[in-house]
């Protein structure tokens, strides 16, 4: 049940974009995406719903293709304060018992 | 607003002691969750309780028991402390449909 990212890693120039991956073998209720720095709670970023509803920062967009059981995070013109790791956090639809399991993570750094 | 407050920060514990670790929110809410976090293995969910008076089985339940003592309180505690058992363990609550707050950890130790 564990959703998959990718990538694994990702290294960036300052101004670059990113696109980090989860996917699902089962059919997906929600999506959470939360960033986490060294040392620290993991912080929320994005949450998307089945059936189009989206909630989160507004420098943060993402996409979650219901058929496929993907979500996307886009990270554009990232920053430096981007860097740390990515989780997603999956709710099967088959369950919407909220039991929210996450991936293993992506971790982005960004260099100057 | 204290959001999510867990205690304690950090434990070193001797194989086979127990202890509790404790959780409380004060935003009512109705789903609480224990996480483990190891490195390169993400965020592992322990137990979690999806209202009061209920909890169930995450990813990685053994070596551990849970109670969700009222709506507040979700406490989670291991018996017999192993090695394996020494990780950051994260708390978090949320409504339905909603972000997950999280605690700020406990660093354990089992020596």
């Amino acid at each position: 049940q564990q959703p998959v990212q990718s990538p694994q890693a990702v290294i960036l120039r300052e101004g670059e974009d990113a696109v980090i991956n989860c996917s699902s073998s089962k059919a997906l209720y929600s999506v959470h995406w939360y960033r986490q720095k060294h040392g620290e709670a993991p912080v929320f970023l994005m949450i998307l719903l089945k059936g189009g509803e989206q909630k989160g920062h507004e420098k943060i967009s993402a996409s979650f293709n219901e058929k496929k059981q993907q979500s996307s995070l886009y990270l554009t013109a990232s920053q430096l304060s981007y860097s740390g790791t990515y989780f997603c956090g999956t709710e099967l639809d088959m369950n919407r018992d909220d039991k929210i399991i996450f991936g293993k993570g992506t971790r982005l750094h960004i260099l100057p | 607003n204290a959001g999510v407050t867990q205690t304690p920060k950090f434990q070193v514990l001797k194989t086979g002691q127990s202890m509790t670790l404790q959780c409380a929110q004060d935003m009512n809410h109705n789903s609480m969750y224990w996480y483990r976090q190891d490195p390169g293995m993400g965020l592992r969910l322990i137990y979690y309780s999806a209202s009061e008076g209920t909890t169930d089985k995450g990813e990685v339940p053994n070596g551990y028991n849970v109670s969700r003592l009222n709506k507040r309180e979700f406490s989670l505690r291991l018996e017999s402390a192993a090695p394996s058992q020494t990780s950051v363990y994260f708390c978090a609550s949320r409504n339905r449909e909603e972000k997950l707050f999280f605690g700020s950890g406990t660093q354990l130790s089992v020596l």
